[in-house]
C-alpha cells in the first residue's frame, strides 16, 4: 500500500498571506489528523478529520482550519500567515482512532 | 487533557550499548502508546506501540514496557547501531482523545 502522500513538500510564503496544505492518507483509512512540528513547541495536535466531521480539535487560533472530502482526502489551511507559523506540518492517516502513520510533511517557511 | 513529559532529551550512547528512554503521562484513562522515530527530512515513523492492557512488548532490538500504575512507559534498544540516531518520540491517547506527543529524545549512537 502506498503511504500518506502530502503536498506540496517545501512553501515559502509572505506574512499576511494564506495556504493550503494537502493530505492523501493510506487506502481505506478514513481518518486524518494534522500536526505543527517546530523545534521549540514540538509536535502539537491541529485538528483531526474522520469521514469528513472535525472530530477532535487542539488548541490553535481560527486562522487554521481543515476539511475532508468524501475520498477522505484532506486540506489544512491557514489564513493571514504569521513568521511563528513557519513549521513543518504532518498528517498522519490512521484506520482505527489509534495507530496513526504520518507523512513526510510540508515545511512550510513564512517570511 | 493528556500531559507527556519525555526525558531525556538527548541521549549519545557508544554503537552496541543500550538506550533507554523513559515518558509519563497524566491521564489515567489512556490506553494506547506507541513509540514513533523521526529521521532528518523524514516525517515520524511508528517503531512499536503498547496497549494497556499489556505491560511489556518486544520486537528484535527494541521493547516496550508499561507501567499503568505509575503512569510512565519506557522504550529500550539493545545493541544500538548508528542507523537507530534519530529523533524519537512517546506518545500516550485514550479512546475518541487526540493523541499527545513527547517532546523527543535525541539519540546519537556513535561508531
Amino acid at each position: 500500500k502506498a503511504g500518506v502522500t502530502q503536498t506540496p513538500r517545501y512553501l515559502i510564503k509572505t506574512r499576511g498571506q494564506q495556504v493550503t496544505l494537502s493530505c492523501s492518507p493510506i487506502s481505506g483509512h478514513r481518518s486524518v489528523s494534522w500536526y505543527q512540528q517546530t523545534p521549540g513547541q514540538g509536535l502539537q495536535f491541529l485538528f483531526e478529520y474522520f469521514s469528513e466531521t472535525q472530530r477532535n480539535k487542539g488548541n490553535f487560533p481560527g486562522r487554521f482550519s481543515g476539511r475532508q472530502f468524501s475520498n477522505s482526502r484532506s486540506e489544512m489551511n491557514v489564513s493571514t500567515l504569521e513568521l511563528g507559523d513557519s513549521a513543518l506540518y504532518l498528517c498522519a492517516s490512521s484506520f482505527s482512532q489509534e495507530t496513526q502513520y504520518f507523512g513526510p510533511g510540508t515545511r512550510l517557511l513564512v517570511l | 487533557g493528556e500531559n507527556v513529559e519525555q526525558h531525556p532529551s538527548t541521549l549519545s550512547v557508544q554503537e552496541g550499548d543500550s538506550a533507554v528512554i523513559k515518558c509519563t503521562y497524566s491521564d489515567s484513562a489512556s490506553n494506547y502508546f506507541p513509540w514513533y522515530k523521526q529521521e532528518l527530512g523524514k516525517g515520524p515513523q511508528l517503531i512499536i506501540d503498547i496497549r494497556s492492557n499489556v505491560g511489556e512488548k518486544k520486537d528484535q532490538r527494541i521493547a516496550v514496557t508499561l507501567n499503568k500504575t505509575a503512569k510512565h512507559f519506557s522504550l529500550h534498544i539493545t545493541e544500538t547501531q548508528p542507523e537507530d540516531s534519530a529523533v524519537y518520540f512517546c506518545a500516550a491517547s485514550s479512546n475518541n482523545n487526540d493523541m499527545r506527543f513527547g517532546a523527543g529524545t535525541r539519540l546519537t549512537v556513535k561508531p
